[in-house]
Formats: structure tokens, sequence, C-alpha cells
């Protein structure tokens, strides 16, 4: 199962670009890079995913290494209502029909005023 | 199109008693997932479920818990004979189909405290 690494915590001046890094140096070729956060204690949130190919939706955007071995998630203009936990993960296909989201600790983004 | 919905949010049960929580998935979503969230941790998978089928329940305590998703209504996750230790936030999530590139929307939680 390919592990993924981030910062513990990060700040970010309001309006700026947030920009939080994970490494997956194990991962495999058929693994995706996915990326939600959790805002206090609610339910975790989808942000993006990706494989290999930069991917930009409404609210984030996704760089990936052309070695896929780390990726990097930014948040164009951060607001106060970004401060979350960010995690980082690899889809690890587990036993047939079967594909859990295995969480880490992630990074405690704040942002500041 | 409404999101995923778990009732109740906050549950309270002395030691002993039985938990049940709800969860609905997105409307179109045949695919069920439950995730437990102990205090100052992060998610854990518990169980994977489709329609009337268990399909990963590797994540689950081998005692005292089991999950269900019947034909119609939503999908329960019961705790039989609670302990503190059971003290959490249980998160469930759907999604439309399986494949890796499957994305999984989560509910608000339910938060279970035990006395």
């Amino acid at each position: 199962d390919a592990k993924t690494t981030q910062p513990t915590s990060m700040d970010c001046a309001e309006g700026r670009a947030a920009n939080l890094p994970c490494n997956h140096s194990t991962i495999s070729g058929n693994e995706y890079v996915y990326w939600y956060r959790q805002i206090h204690s609610q339910g975790p949130q989808y942000i993006i995913h990706g494989l290999k190919n930069n991917e930009t939706n409404e609210m984030a955007s996704l760089i990936i290494t052309e070695d896929r071995k780390s990726s990097t998630l930014i948040l164009p203009h951060a607001t106060l209502r970004d401060t979350a936990v960010y995690y980082c993960i690899v889809r690890v296909p587990s036993g047939a029909g079967s594909y859990q989201l295995t969480f880490g600790k992630g990074t405690k983004l704040s942002v500041i005023p | 199109n409404a999101g995923v919905m778990q009732n109740p949010r906050h549950l309270v049960r002395r030691r002993g008693q039985e938990a049940r929580l709800r969860c609905s998935p997105m409307k179109g979503h045949s695919h069920v997932y439950w995730y437990r969230q102990l205090p100052e941790e992060g998610l854990k998978f518990m169980v994977y479920l489709q329609k009337e089928n268990i399909i990963d329940e590797s994540g689950m305590p081998k005692e005292r818990f089991s999950a269900e998703f019947p034909k119609e209504g939503p999908s329960i996750l019961r705790i039989q004979q609670v302990v503190r230790g059971d003290s959490a936030a249980y998160f469930c999530a759907s999604s439309l189909r399986e494949g890796v590139t499957d994305t999984q929307y989560f509910g608000p939680g339910t938060r279970l405290t035990v006395l």
C-alpha cells in the first residue's frame, strides 16, 4: 500500500495561495491521489483527485510531479473558511470490490486574517 | 441533490445499551462505506456495503458491531452492548459505482457518547 507523508501544520495568510504538499513515493501506476478536508468536526469533504495530469476544479488545483512521487494541492485564494485538516490519500484497492480510503493525520491548515 | 444524510447527529447511550446509526446515501448511490473517528485521531474504515450485501468488513470489530444495507431504506450500523471505548464520530460515505476513480461523499456524521 502506498503511504503518504504530509506536514503536520501550515499557516497561510488570508487571500494568498495555500500550497499543501504530499509525498507518496511508493505509489503504484494505477493508484490515484485524492484530497479531502475536514473542517472542525464535520464530515470529510471531497476536494479533487488525479492520476498523473494536473487537475483543476472550482475548489482547488492539483499538481502531480512527473514521477508521481509527490503532489501539491493549491487553494488559489485562501479564506478563513478554508481552515481545516487536509488529507492526501492514495486510493488502495483491498480485496475484490473494496476501495477503502486510508486517512493519515493530514495537514492542519490555519488561514490567518 | 441532497447529500449523504445521517441520523441521529448526536446519540447518547449508557454502557450495555444498543446504538443504531442510520445512513441514507446520495440519490442514485448504491455503495455505502462506514468509518469511525476516535477523539483526536483520523478516520478508520469499518465496512463497505452494497444493497443487501456486505462486500468488505475488514475494519469492523469482531464482536458487537454489525452493518446492513437493505433493499429498501437506509444503511444501519448497529453496536450492541456499547462500552465507553465506542464513543466516537461515525461517518458514512456513499459512491455511485465501484472503481478506483470512484469518489466517496461523506455525511455529517453521528457523534456517539457512551456514559
